[in-house]
This record gives structure tokens, sequence and C-alpha cells, in this order.
């Protein structure tokens, strides 16, 4: 089994529906990280978090340290939103990042 | 100003060739690291280096060699292609190793499409 999980793997939305998208780990980590993957490949950092809750335009993360889970949420979603999302976790020592499998969003028009 | 660059941005080649790919930052980070994403998406460290120093080795062939001239530049070179090598190749960089909190943001190169025929 991955040290983290997401789920959904695969989600379609229509436009302007709130979305989540959950991520689990089993170890200890010092931050996770929300990343972005385009359709053209390019990925992108969203979120850096250790705790609490972060917020960017339409994009929210949460981590709840104690539960080892974490959600990036989309509000108001729009088709440019489309794309992959990853969630990584940063181990307790040294800057290794453990990725997820991703999530693919499909936000439809 | 391109943060982090990677060349080249695709590499088609023989099975058995040895090949390099190149990657420079810009943006005074410390670390370094690359990244491997196999067909199926999933992204899996490779290699770290902070300073110029190896700190991350994972269990890669011993083909794949990483080399960092200075810590702005971190090249990857592979010796005797083979077929599973086909893959995207990211390279990230990040300020700092192990630093205080962990809040550090790792940005990450337009990535290396690597086919292996």
């Amino acid at each position: 089994k991955n040290e983290v999980e997401q789920s959904p793997q695969n989600l379609t939305a229509q436009e302007g529906e709130f979305i989540t998208i959950n991520c689990s780990y089993s170890v200890g980590i010092s931050a996770l990280h929300w990343l972005q993957q385009h359709p053209g490949g390019g990925i992108v950092s969203l979120f850096m978090l250790s705790s609490g809750k972060k917020k960017h335009g339409r994009l929210i993360a949460t981590i709840n340290i104690q539960e080892k889970h974490s959600s990036l949420h989309i509000t108001a979603s729009h088709p440019r939103d489309s794309a992959v999302y990853i969630c990584a976790v940063k181990g307790e020592y040294g800057n290794k990042l453990v990725f997820g499998a991703g999530t693919i969003l499909r936000v439809k028009s | 100003d391109t943060a982090v660059s990677q060349t080249p941005k695709y590499l088609v080649t023989q099975m058995g060739n040895d090949k390099s790919i190149k990657c420079e930052q810009n943006l005074g980070h410390d670390t370094m690291y690359w990244y491997k994403q196999d067909s199926k998406k999933f992204l899996k460290i490779m290699f770290s280096y902070n300073n110029k120093e190896l700190i991350i080795n994972e269990t890669v062939p011993n083909r794949f060699s990483p080399k960092s001239p200075d810590k702005a530049h971190l090249n990857l070179h592979i010796n005797s292609l083979e077929l599973g090598d086909s893959a995207v190749y990211f390279c990230a960089s990040s300020q700092g190793y192990l630093a205080g909190g962990g809040e550090e943001t790792q940005y990450f190169g337009p990535g290396t499409r690597l086919l292996v025929l």
C-alpha cells in the first residue's frame, strides 16, 4: 500500500460545482504539498502546509495532522481547473517528497 | 524569466545509447531534485543535491548518475538506456535542506520527455 493515498482517482464535475479531493497518509510528516499538473505536463505547486488551512483564490487546502488527512477544495469550479491534482508529503527528516497517485479532475462547461 | 529550466524538452533515442538531461535554476536555491514520472503518471524521487552534495539517492540503477557542477545546476546522465527508462523526468528546486518547519515550496521544471526505442 502506498504511503500516500488520494481519492477519488477520477472526478468529473460541472462548471460551478464545489470540488473536494482527499489525501490520506500513513507516515509522520513535516509538511504536505498540493501540486497541479496541467494537461500539457507542467507541474505547479499550489500549497504547502503543515497545519490548519490555506486559501488562494478559489482554492482552499486543509490539513488535520492527528487524522493524517488533507483536503483540497475548489470553489466555483471552471473548465480551466481541469488537471491532475497531486498530494505529496515531506517526511519528518530531510527533503524527500512521497507522492500520491494523483486525482484526474475534469470540469465540464 | 524561467525559474527552473530543463533541456532538452523531448529526447528520442535508441536502446543502449548514453544521454544527458540538463537542469538549471535561477532562484538561488540550495537544493535540487530529479523526479521520474512513469507512464501511469506516478511521480517518484530519484536524487536530491544540497549545495552540490548528494543527500538523497533512491534505489535507482547505477546507469543513472547525477552531476552537480554548482548549486544552480543538476544534470542527469543515463548510460546504456533501456526501454523502461522511457518516462518524463522532472527537475525541481527548493530553498534549504533541513529547514525549520519544513515549509518549503518546490519549483518544478517543465519536464523532459524521454522515449527509448
